[in-house]
């Protein structure tokens, strides 16, 4: 099966700090994706890579940044992080395409303080 | 602009019962959906889809119908069991197009024993 693994389960910040979140897949996919889900808001794309080194916008990539370096790591940056920003952070990846569409990791509780 | 509608924010049912949830979609480009569920503190996974060209189709206890002229779909849980609660997102995409899925925001299933 294929893996998406997320570094952080819960993460504590304080307003204003730089926040790496890191996503690491194993399956030699080409698309990583990163949302952030929030209750009554569903689930947000922020930005999308299509390969390495390639990035799009998603919805709402205001106050992100993201670094795709190698195939199967994909980072999503806040680069000063803001109490708004306090989410469930949620990486996916897939081939091309699948019948299956997306493989999410387990998410990433961020709290800023 | 909202492509993919889940109205109801919540439904709860008897255990044993059957469960039916909705999503409309606006975009007539999408032609592949798939049903996700998610778990609190986990994150999506695939449960079901169904292709453009079909109107039904059933793994085990779950069966997703499409309806194209109505823009809608719906999956139905049959019997309904306390481990299906989660909360379940309906998404759509449009395969010769951007390959990005489409999320609604979501329904929270409650399952009572």
């Amino acid at each position: 099966d294929v893996k998406v693994t997320q570094s952080s389960r819960y993460l504590v910040k304080r307003t204003g700090e730089k926040v790496f979140l890191e996503c690491v897949q194993d399956m030699d996919h080409e698309n990583m994706f990163w949302y952030r889900q929030d209750p009554g808001l569903g689930l947000r794309l922020i930005y999308f890579s299509y390969d390495v080194k390639m990035k799009e916008k998603g919805d709402i990539p205001e106050g992100y940044s993201v670094s795709r370096e190698k195939k199967e790591r994909f980072s999503l940056i806040l680069e000063s992080a803001s109490t708004n920003q306090t989410s469930m952070y949620l990486c996916a990846s897939s081939l091309f395409w699948t019948t299956r569409g997306y493989t999410f990791g387990s998410g990433t509780r961020l709290t800023v303080v | 602009d909202q492509q993919v509608k889940q109205n109801s924010p919540s439904l709860s049912v008897q255990e044993g019962r059957i469960s039916i949830l909705n999503c409309d979609y606006t975009n007539s480009m999408f032609d592949y959906f798939l049903w996700y569920k998610k778990y609190p503190a986990e994150g999506p996974t695939f449960l079901i889809s169904i292709s453009s060209i079909k109107d039904k189709n059933e793994d085990g206890r779950f069966t997703v119908f499409l309806n194209k002229s109505a823009k809608h779909l719906s999956l139905h849980i049959v019997p309904s069991q306390p481990g299906d609660s989660a909360v379940y997102f309906c998404a759509a995409v449009s395969q010769g197009g951007s390959e990005k899925l489409v999320f609604g925001k979501g329904t929270k299933l409650t399952v009572n024993p």
